[in-house]
C-alpha cells in the first residue's frame, strides 16, 4: 500500500496567521487525496477531496477560501489553513486511496491557534 | 448518506479475552474499512473488506452485506492491543472519501 507522510506533526501558532501542512505520497502517484479534520473526541469528517491538476471539491460547511488546498504534483497535496482561529484547532490527517480504494492515511498534524 | 453506528463505544478488557466490536451502516456499500487510531492520533489501515471474512495474526473481521453489518475480533487480547478502533465506508457517491463511525474506545488491561 501507499506510505503517506505529513509535515508537520504538530503545529502551534498565533491567531491570525497561516498554517500550511503538507501531505505526502511517497511511493504511489497519488491524482486524489482526501484531507479530514478530528475534533477531540468526536469521528473524521472529510473536509475536502484534493485533485491533482485540478480544483480541490469541498465538503458543505468547509470554506474554500479559508481552507486553501494545492495539488500540483501527483505526491504533495498541501492545506493551507489561512487566519487561523481557536475553533481551527483540530486534528488534521489526510489520506491516499490506492487502485482499489483502500485507504492510506499519513500520521496527522496537531494544530494549536492560540 | 450513509450513518455509521459503531458499538460499544467504550471497552475494557481483561488481557486474553476474546473482543468483539460492532459496526452497522444505513444504506449499501462497495468496501468497508476497519482502522485503528492510537492516541498519538496516527491511523492504521487494519482491514478493508467487501463481503466474508479476513484474518490477520489475532485480528479477524467479517461482514454481512445483506444485514449492512461487519465485526472486529481481536483474539487473545493484548495491552497493546488498547487503541480506538474505528468503522469506516466507502461512500459510493463520491469520489471515494470515507465515512466513519465514533469509534470504540478499547483498553486492555494486564
Amino acid at each position: 500500500g501507499a506510505v503517506v507522510s505529513q509535515h508537520p506533526s504538530r503545529v502551534i501558532c498565533k491567531s491570525g496567521t497561516s498554517v500550511k501542512i503538507e501531505c505526502r505520497s511517497l511511493d504511489f502517484q497519488a491524482t486524489t487525496m482526501f484531507w479530514y479534520r478530528q475534533f477531540p473526541k468526536q469521528s473524521l469528517m472529510l473536509m475536502a477531496t484534493s485533485n491533482e491538476g485540478s480544483k480541490a471539491t469541498y465538503e458543505q460547511g468547509v470554506e474554500k477560501d479559508k481552507f486553501l488546498i494545492n495539488h500540483a504534483s501527483l505526491t504533495l497535496s498541501t492545506l493551507t489553513v489561512t487566519s487561523a482561529h481557536p475553533e481551527d484547532s483540530s486534528f488534521y490527517i489526510c489520506s491516499v486511496p490506492d487502485w482499489y480504494n483502500e485507504q492510506f492515511f499519513g500520521p496527522g498534524t496537531r494544530l494549536t491557534v492560540l | 448518506k450513509n450513518e455509521v453506528e459503531q458499538s460499544p463505544q467504550n471497552l475494557t478488557a481483561q488481557e486474553g479475552e476474546f473482543i468483539t466490536i460492532n459496526c452497522s451502516y444505513s444504506v449499501g456499500i462497495s468496501a468497508l474499512h476497519w482502522l485503528q487510531q492510537h492516541p498519538g492520533g496516527g491511523i492504521v489501515s487494519l482491514f478493508m473488506l467487501s463481503s466474508g471474512k479476513k484474518k490477520h495474526g489475532r485480528l479477524i473481521a467479517t461482514i454481512n452485506i445483506q444485514e449492512k453489518h461487519s465485526s472486529l475480533h481481536i483474539t487473545a487480547s493484548h495491552p497493546r492491543d488498547s487503541a480506538v478502533y474505528i468503522c469506516a465506508v466507502l461512500d459510493g457517491g463520491s469520489q471515494g472519501n470515507l465515512i466513519f463511525g465514533k469509534g470504540t474506545k478499547l483498553s486492555v488491561k494486564p
